[in-house]
């Protein structure tokens, strides 16, 4: 383990806040991204960078945002118009070059109060 | 865009029998096809891929197969173990678009829980 940290590791939110999920890489990876897990669903996309100032939406994007201001961090915020924001968040990064697996951060599991 | 099918949702084996996971895709220009393992609470972990130019790629007892032309992909364990219990998932990835913006894009299945009986 090591290498892509996420914290906090649980996140408890009142309905109407906006909260931001840190993700932060050591790999010197280029991209970054950002996927939802809730069960029998898989993973989802909700965002992705690859390159500094830059992202792109992905399947679920709607009540997200992301900053890509260095390479190595990737914050993620869910925001009050998200409408079922409670569920495990998974931040993952790769080289684009070279192997290009997808490595994992261990995640954070958001409840909605 | 891709769409990822996997089969079965659960799959429930004895030990040291072997258990067999599908996946089907919808882009044929999908080059990239990587198997992970989650286990509880755990992040996925990378456990075995394979590339369109390969049928099969083999790793001590876990093995993956790729059908180009059906457009499916299998993920077979064989000698099945407790600590193989986890859920898995399948994933493929397409190539590059014109404006490079979906590199590296994965659609992932919506996986397999696998429970090894002692």
């Amino acid at each position: 383990d090591g290498g892509i940290t996420q914290s906090p590791k649980y996140l408890f939110r009142k309905e109407g806040q906006n909260v931001t999920l840190s993700c932060e890489q050591n790999l010197n990876h280029d991209a970054m991204y950002w996927y939802r897990q809730d069960p029998g669903q898989g993973l989802r996309l909700i965002y992705y960078s690859q390159i500094v100032n830059d992202f792109q939406k992905g399947d679920i994007a709607e009540g997200y945002s992301v900053s890509r201001e260095k390479k190595e961090s990737f914050p993620l915020t869910v925001t009050s118009a998200q409408k079922n924001p409670t569920a495990f968040y998974l931040c993952a990064s790769m080289n684009l070059a070279g192997v290009q697996e997808q490595f994992f951060g261990p995640g954070t599991r958001l409840t909605v109060l | 865009g891709e769409n990822v099918e996997q089969h079965p949702s659960t799959l429930s084996v004895q030990e040291g029998d072997s258990a067999v996971i599908k996946c089907t895709y919808s882009d044929s220009a999908s080059n990239y096809f990587p198997w992970y393992k989650q286990e509880l609470g755990k992040r996925p972990q990378l456990i075995i891929d394979i590339r369109s130019n390969v049928g099969e790629k083999k790793d001590q007892r876990i093995a993956v197969t790729l059908n180009k032309t059906a457009k499916h992909f299998s993920l077979h364990i064989t000698e099945t173990q407790p600590e193989d219990s986890a859920v898995y998932f399948c994933a493929a990835r397409g190539p590059p678009n014109a404006g490079g913006t979906s590199y590296g894009k994965l659609t992932f299945g919506q996986g397999t829980i696998l429970t090894v009986h002692p």
